[in-house]
């Protein structure tokens, strides 16, 4: 079975650092995704990881551990348009070929 | 690069019609389009594979009957919700993949009365 599991919300104040946390269990690794989703609009891609460790780039970064089933999202220098909901995925297998199993998503607010 | 356009953006319908979802990939062929749902606070379930050419996969519990699908080009897939009713009030989502990535589409909001 897929499970991925995200926390439910999350709050932050403005100008600081958040670290958002994703565990998953899946028949099949090949990749992990963070996307990030205003309410009413479609997923943007923020981050990509198939090998542990950790991925720059720019306010965020995503860190990958594949014996331990675990991700996080970083995000630093918070701003207000950062308020959101992030999705933690997963492809099982192969290359595009393979729909992505999504988590429900952690709701981020950002606090002035 | 990389654009995924779907049309409507947004559509009313009434109870036991049905409606047609166009998702385009506009800049890149796809062999292969996904459908994926997304009710209010809840995150994006997949509904179906689909590859052009060949008939969709779809994922267990999603009716094929009742949600059809058609990959008649590299760029052009559709989902056709037969005999909507308010229970299909969704957020329809389409991304298209190339050898690695997926591509989402800006979705369409689906409102059945």
């Amino acid at each position: 079975g897929q499970n991925i599991d995200q926390p439910t919300e999350m709050t932050a104040t403005e100008g600081a650092i958040v670290q958002i946390n994703c565990t998953y269990q899946t028949s099949g690794f090949n990749g992990l995704f963070w996307y990030q989703q205003h309410a009413g609009e479609a997923p943007t891609f923020l981050s990509y990881n198939v090998l542990d460790g950790l991925e720059e780039k720019g306010r965020f970064s995503s860190f990958l551990s594949r014996s331990k089933g675990y991700s996080y999202l970083l995000l630093k220098e918070l701003q207000m348009k950062d308020s959101a909901s992030y999705l933690c995925a997963v492809r099982p297998s192969g290359g595009g070929a393979d729909g992505l199993t999504f988590g429900k998503g952690t709701h981020l607010i950002i606090q002035p | 690069g990389a654009v995924v356009s779907q049309h409507p953006s947004r559509v009313i319908c009434k109870s036991g019609t049905s409606v047609k979802i166009e998702c385009r990939s506009l800049d890149f062929q796809a062999t292969t389009m996904f459908w994926y749902r997304q009710f209010p606070k809840q995150s994006l379930m997949l509904m179906a594979t689909s590859n052009e050419g060949s008939k969709a996969t779809y994922e267990q519990g999603v009716e094929k009957d009742k949600f059809l699908i058609n990959h008649a080009s590299l760029t052009l897939s559709t989902l056709t919700v037969t005999s909507a009713h308010p229970e299909d009030s969704s957020f329809y989502i389409c991304s298209a993949a190339t050898s690695y990535e997926q591509y989402f589409g800006p979705g369409t909001r689906l409102t059945v009365t």
